[in-house]
């Protein structure tokens, strides 16, 4: 069963608005990863918080985490149509051997 | 600049024919995972190799797939015989995990699109 849940499943939006995606999961963990899927493209890695962390940054990104509410949060500002593609969030769960359990992702439009 | 490479990146065969998919993950990383990305069911774990040994392929279907790892520079999947459902897109992803560390980032290959008719 997926640990990670993204919320919303799609999202529109036009070039220059912030993104925000969600994701929610079930089980402790050791950190949480945020990965971007092109269209026909492999997974790519964004960002990784860890369990004892509550915000990072990278560029325009902003990751946060709530682990009494086990939860995350991608946001892209400025967002750009380049930016349109599926984001995912996976969490390397305690216990779980050092797997990687993932969402079923949210596909984001950047419309220019 | 170091990348995860995967072939055959489209693959169409009939049901009932072998297919091989490999893999060739980055140099120095020490653990591979074979996953089957579906729209419905997302990214499936098939396999998980750490150091070259098999260390969990629950969600594999064993009657007819299998992972191996005969070096560190290549990965093999295996499905046979193939049936429609195989239609999907496995990806390999490579990372390195430092004893008693979490999991850190994987690199995904580009995938290999299996078309099973």
């Amino acid at each position: 069963s997926q640990q990670g849940e993204e919320d919303p499943q799609a999202l529109s939006i036009q070039e220059g608005e912030n993104a925000t995606m969600n994701c929610s999961y079930k089980t402790s963990i050791n950190n949480l990863q945020w990965y971007r899927q092109n269209s026909g493209r492999g997974l790519v890695h964004l960002i990784l918080i860890r369990s004892n962390e509550r915000e990072k940054h990278s560029g325009r990104l902003r990751v946060t985490l709530d682990t009494s509410k086990k939860s995350s949060s991608l946001l892209i500002t400025a967002s750009r149509a380049a930016d349109t593609a599926s984001y995912f969030c996976a969490t390397d769960a305690a216990g779980n051997n050092r797997k990687l359990i993932w969402g079923l992702g949210t596909s984001l439009a950047v419309n220019p | 600049d170091a990348r995860v490479t995967q072939t055959p990146r489209d693959k169409v065969t009939e049901m009932g024919q072998e297919v091989t998919m490999r893999c060739q993950p980055i140099l120095g990383h020490n653990t591979v995972f074979w996953y089957r990305q579906t729209m419905m069911q997302g990214l499936e774990l098939l396999a998980y190799f750490r150091n070259r040994a098999p260390l969990d392929d629950s969600g594999m279907p064993k009657d007819r797939f299998s992972a191996e790892m005969p070096d560190a520079t290549l990965a093999t999947l295996k499905i046979q015989p193939s049936e429609p459902r195989d239609s999907a897109v496995y990806f390999c992803a490579s990372g390195f995990l430092a004893g008693g560390r979490s999991t850190g980032e994987l690199f995904f290959g580009e995938g290999s699109r299996l078309t099973v008719l």
